[in-house]
């Protein structure tokens, strides 16, 4: 049984457009949330949180959203460029002492020049 | 810091033999874990340590997978038999709080034949 959704495999920009990556959770006591970025033949690097008492987090280009009462992450990056192409997971965890980061299986983001 | 550094990249086995895999987190970080990824689960955590020792271990997915780390500055993860199910990319994290982002090591790409 999933908790963390990410609906689209893949997701195709162009070059300084908006790209909109989607992750849907089900478990309400989650309230620490992050995105992360892989390239092929690396580890995923954090890119940007929120907790739970935020509703919007931005850094630069990247700007996280959440709205709990649909249990629905977004995160947005504006404009994208083409070394944003990559595979974005989004992860939550519910914190305290106990439990660990729970990743979606990831969208992979081509941006066209 | 060199990051979390992950050996070997590449592994390839045959069905039967013992595999074990090497990480050193980053100095100082307190939280270890070990996770799997692949096509069809995408990442998912096998185990994790705080100070050393193993907090969670749920997610080992038999008696064939074990997990040791005996100084804060080294970890493995072994395979005994290995069979070709296992083949996967294993990474290493580490991190400060375990509700902070996690630091990726570039992982181990294990192909059981």
């Amino acid at each position: 049984d999933q908790q963390v959704k990410q609906n689209s495999p893949s997701l195709s920009v162009q070059e300084g457009r908006i790209s909109i990556l989607n992750c849907d959770y089900t478990n309400s006591m989650f309230d620490y949330f992050l995105w992360y970025k892989k390239y092929p033949a690396e580890g995923p690097t954090f890119l940007i949180s929120i907790s739970s008492i935020k509703d919007k987090n931005e850094d630069g280009r990247f700007t996280v959203f959440l709205n709990k009462s649909a249990k629905h992450l977004s995160l947005h990056i504006v404009p994208s460029q083409p070394g944003d192409s990559a595979v974005y997971f989004c992860a939550m965890n519910y914190g305290g002492s106990q439990g660990n980061l729970i990743f979606g299986k990831g969208t992979k983001l081509s941006v066209k020049p | 810091d060199a990051g979390v550094i992950q050996s070997p990249r590449h592994e390839v086995t045959e069905m039967g033999q013992e595999v074990t895999l090497r990480c050193k987190p980053i100095s100082g970080h307190d939280y270890l874990f070990w996770y799997r990824q692949t096509m069809m689960r995408g990442l998912e955590l096998l185990i994790y340590f705080n100070n050393n020792v193993p907090i969670d271990d749920s997610g080992m997915p038999e008696d064939r997978f074990s997990a040791k780390m005996p100084n804060a500055s080294f970890s493995t993860l072994k395979i005994q038999p290995s069979e070709p199910r296992d083949s996967a990319v294993y990474f290493c994290a580490s991190s400060l709080r375990q509700v902070s982002g996690y630091t990726f090591g570039s992982g181990t790409r294990l192909t059981v034949v």
